[in-house]
């Protein structure tokens, strides 16, 4: 089990780029979710996939952030036409339900976007 | 909307314990778990609660929950250097797909 990887670990790009970011998740798990996290604060729900249906998405996410999970097993994130305040560390989690509800996110090691 | 508090900083002696504390407003969630988190890196599930219980224990982190008061606390006991880190409380959320919702950490700095 290696675990949830994500891919590039650190992008700096100048705004109005587009960007995309790819997260592996642990090879049983049918549930990703993807997360923001901004300095100082706590992780913020973006987006949530069950296999490949995207089923949730947050007011967090606009009409520029596109996520996809097109087979089921990795996804990307997309953010088009970059702004600064698109800077954050972009967290993936997966997990798989267990006995009664319980369900564990396990998160990858984040991709740290700086837009200048 | 849902949300999670924690206090901000907490500095402990090594060999203390460290006691960290969150409140929550989602009184119908199931599962409350702690991450730590350390520079540069992703987010470590610590340990979790079920809703229906008062205490659990994992070797050095004892969490409690008063679901009444909905008060989350973990305390680590021979707090240790290594322990120095951002500490999340986070709630799965009972409202949607069982997304969480953190808190925005404690930073726990250990001191000789």
């Amino acid at each position: 089990d290696t675990g949830v990887s994500q891919d590039p670990r650190h992008k700096i790009t100048k705004r109005g780029q587009n960007v995309t970011f790819r997260c592996d998740p642990i090879s049983e798990h049918n549930r990703l979710y993807w997360y923001r996290q901004t300095l100082g604060q706590g992780p913020e729900f973006l987006t949530y996939f069950q296999n490949e249906a995207q089923l949730e998405k947050s007011r967090l996410l606009s009409d520029r952030f596109s996520a996809e999970r097109p087979k089921g097993s990795f996804s990307t994130l997309e953010i088009q036409r970059t702004e600064q305040g698109d800077s954050a560390m972009y967290l993936c989690a997966s997990s798989s339900l267990g006995a009664g509800a319980k369900e564990t996110q396990y998160f990858g090691p984040g991709t740290r976007l700086l837009v200048l | 909307g849902e949300d999670v508090e924690q206090s901000l900083f907490l500095s402990v002696r090594e060999g203390d314990s460290s006691v960290i504390n969150c409140t929550y407003t989602d009184s119908s969630s199931t599962y409350l778990y702690w991450y730590k988190q350390e520079p540069g890196a992703g987010l470590q599930l610590l340990t979790y609660i079920f809703s229906n219980m008062d205490m659990k224990q994992d070797q050095r982190l004892t969490v409690l929950l008063n679901k009444k008061d909905k008060h989350l606390s973990l305390r680590i006991a021979d707090t240790q250097t290594g322990d120095s880190a951002i500490y999340f409380c986070a709630v799965q959320f009972s409202g949607g797909y069982n997304k969480l919702i953190f808190g925005a950490g404690t930073r726990l700095a250990v001191h000789p």
